[in-house]
């Protein structure tokens, strides 16, 4: 069973701080990883796609790989409240074509 | 660049009925996938269509079905619908199976 692991939450961060985001997965050899945010009642939107070993920034948003760990994460500087979001990790394993496995979200709280 | 679109946007039908939920790809892509998200769970993967061939399927029953169009659009059907199927129905578009997959607004489906 190919698993991917976030801690629900909710993340509470004061504004203009630094938010990390966590996520496990449990196929060694998985080649794509993905974050979305979505805000409540809306779809997932992608924000952040990582396919190598170590750091991706755009912007705000900064994904980290480690594949040796299986662990992926994204960091958010200077956090803002209309960043209040859940973040899903997406994990693409191996021998899939196309189906992406999906924690079930972290929930970040951005307080003013 | 015309987004994802899907419709109906709300649905409510009863338990034993049948239902079609419609998507139109991102222009340029070639693959559609479908996804279930149940209240506070993150997305779980029902199939997915490339170039009008089914190229994958997650643990659904058969009474899950659906195809793409030669414009690559595409339908999920639900037949003899159950109180378990309400949900977000969610389409992804994408340039091929493994790529970035771009979301549509959803649909959301209420089984009375």
């Amino acid at each position: 069973q190919k698993e991917v692991e976030q801690n629900s939450g909710p993340l509470s961060v004061p504004e203009g701080a630094i938010a990390s985001l966590n996520c496990t997965y449990s196929d060694r050899v998985s080649q794509s990883f993905f974050w979305y945010r979505q805000y409540s009642g809306k779809s997932p939107e992608l924000i952040m796609s990582i396919y190598s070993n170590g750091d991706k920034e755009d912007g705000r948003f900064t994904a980290q790989l480690n594949k040796a760990s299986q662990y992926v994460s994204l960091l958010i500087r200077d956090s803002q409240p209309s960043d209040s979001a859940t973040y899903l990790c997406a994990v693409l394993f191996s021998g899939n074509t196309g189906k992406l496995i999906f924690g079930q979200g972290t929930t970040l709280q951005v307080k003013p | 660049e015309t987004g994802v679109t899907q419709s109906p946007t709300h649905l409510i039908k009863t338990r034993g009925q049948q239902v079609t939920l419609r998507c139109s790809s991102q222009s340029g892509h070639n693959t559609v996938s479908w996804y279930q998200q149940a209240l506070g769970q993150g997305p779980q993967f029902i199939f997915q269509y490339y170039r009008e061939e089914e190229n994958g399927r997650g643990n659904f029953p058969p009474r899950f079905s659906g195809l793409q169009f030669p414009n690559y659009s595409s339908e999920l059907n639900v037949n003899a619908l159950e109180l378990d199927d309400s949900a977000l129905y969610l389409c992804a578009s994408s340039l091929g199976g493994g790529s970035e997959q771009f979301f549509g607004p959803g649909t959301r489906l209420t089984v009375l």
